[in-house]
């Protein structure tokens, strides 16, 4: 199975800060990556598709970008709402999810 | 707008088996595939296996073959998650998501609830 490993594990900021978040492929995936939110209790929440598509309703300020073995989501300016565990997905076969990077509140 | 809705909270001894149900909701699932996913309390995601109602396809993780099986009912629009042989280890939240795809990309864009499977003697 493809293997996924995001970094950090988890990180502290600031509303308004930008925020990168990094995931890495185990083999190359072109653009099958997917971005999920979730906060806790909830469901997931798919943000971004195909590694840099930004699913119908998900703010501007998230964007995705990458291809091969190496994806970054990035938030341009952290919101309150914002504070959550983030997990990307690869979608080649057969799916995959990271470990998760927790965004807190410094 | 369609929802996906499961079943409730289950309590099972070791070694016996839990079927959960996702129902559409205020639409068909027909024509998307449909995943389940689990998270086990305090850590990640891990996609079990999925369906894809027209032909009853079905895929399973490898670590679940032989006692994971998956299926759908078309004429109540829902999918099952049956797991035999529980564990303690099965104990996590299992959620279903549908499994669309755009630009021959593949993603979950809608997600149930979750229900909370607890395997305890």
């Amino acid at each position: 199975d493809i293997q996924m490993t995001q970094s950090p594990s988890s990180l502290s900021a600031s509303v308004g800060d930008r925020v990168t978040i990094s995931c890495r492929a185990s083999q190359i995936i072109s653009t099958y990556l997917n971005w999920y939110q979730q906060k806790p209790g909830k469901d997931p929440k798919l943000l971004i598709y195909g590694a840099s598509n930004l699913q119908s309703g998900v703010p501007s300020r998230f964007s995705g970008s990458g291809s091969g073995t190496d994806f970054t989501l990035t938030i341009s300016s952290l919101q309150p709402e914002d504070f959550a565990t983030y997990f990307c997905q690869q979608s080649y076969t057969p799916y995959t999810f990271g470990q998760g990077t927790i965004v807190e509140i410094k | 707008q369609v929802q996906l809705v499961q079943s409730g909270a289950e309590v099972k001894k070791p070694g016996s088996s839990v079927k959960v149900s996702c129902t559409a909701s205020g639409g068909t699932f027909s024509f998307y595939a449909i995943a389940w996913v689990r998270q086990a309390p305090g850590q990640g995601l891990e996609w079990m296996g999925g369906i894809f109602p027209v032909t009853d396809t079905t895929t399973y993780a490898q670590k679940f073959q032989g006692r994971l099986t998956i299926t759908t009912d078309k004429s109540t629009n829902t999918a099952y998650m049956d797991l035999s042989s529980l564990t303690s280890e099965d104990t996590a939240v299992y959620f279903c998501a549908r499994d669309d795809r755009r630009d021959g990309r593949w993603y979950f864009d809608l997600w149930g609830r979750g229900t909370l499977v607890t395997v305890s003697s």
